[in-house]
């Protein structure tokens, strides 16, 4: 069974382009949550995605969005860049709501902008 | 203050010694889990706990609800346990997602 796969795994912007990462789950898992984790604050929530509908948001701003579609996949877009969200970017996939079960977590999208 | 709490921040131990790192919540939980970061940035799940003790290997997790109190123990280390380690809790109010823990930096020395 594949696990969750992240891609771009790198990536370099400058500040004002936008970024979309996308993350493919293990097959039959229809959670998606994404985080964020810098080394000042550690690992925190973004959203999470369950059957294709947005289930939770953390607190970040409206640059921040994403989407699920039909097959689970899902993506995250970061518009109008700025250096603090230079980050690691992770997705975790699970069968039921996030936290309920064991967590699948993506290797992580590194972005970094200039 | 931090709703999840974790220390030590920091640890270094010799191979073979007893590890313990512990977790704070002050929230009521449905789960806590144990997540571990080797560099590079992958993260694995541990454990997950609602209540009691669970042991995989040289691991043991266990969780106290009444203290919201939570450790995980590793025995006889070794220099590939060195990474970092997570703690996420799950609060009960419905529609609340995971918080976690700033994380526990192991390294271990043979």
């Amino acid at each position: 069974k594949a696990g969750v796969t992240q891609t771009p795994r790198y990536l370099i912007k400058t500040r004002g382009q936008q970024v979309t990462l996308s993350c493919s789950p293990i097959s039959g898992h229809r959670s998606v949550s994404w985080y964020q984790q810098t080394p000042g604050q550690g690992l925190q929530f973004l959203f999470e995605y369950f059957s294709e509908t947005q289930r939770n948001k953390g607190n970040f701003p409206g640059r921040f969005s994403g989407r699920q579609f039909s097959n689970s996949r899902s993506e995250m877009n970061v518009s109008t860049l700025e250096l603090g969200d230079s980050a690691l970017y992770l997705c975790a996939s699970n069968e039921g709501p996030a936290g309920t079960g064991e967590l699948f977590f993506g290797e992580g999208s590194r972005l970094t902008v200039l | 203050k931090n709703e999840v709490e974790q220390s030590p921040q920091n640890l270094t131990a010799q191979e073979g010694e007893f590890i313990t790192i512990n977790c704070s919540y002050s929230v009521g939980i449905s789960a806590l889990h144990w997540l571990q970061q080797h560099p590079g940035g992958g993260i694995v799940s541990l454990f997950m706990l609602s209540s009691g003790k669970k042991k995989h290997g040289r691991l043991i997790a266990t969780i106290n609800i009444q203290e919201k109190h939570s450790s995980l123990h590793i025995t006889a280390s070794h220099p590939r346990d060195s990474a970092v380690y997570i703690c996420a809790v799950l609060p009960l109010q419905a529609g609340t997602a995971l918080i976690f823990g700033k994380g526990t930096t192991l390294s271990v020395s043979s």
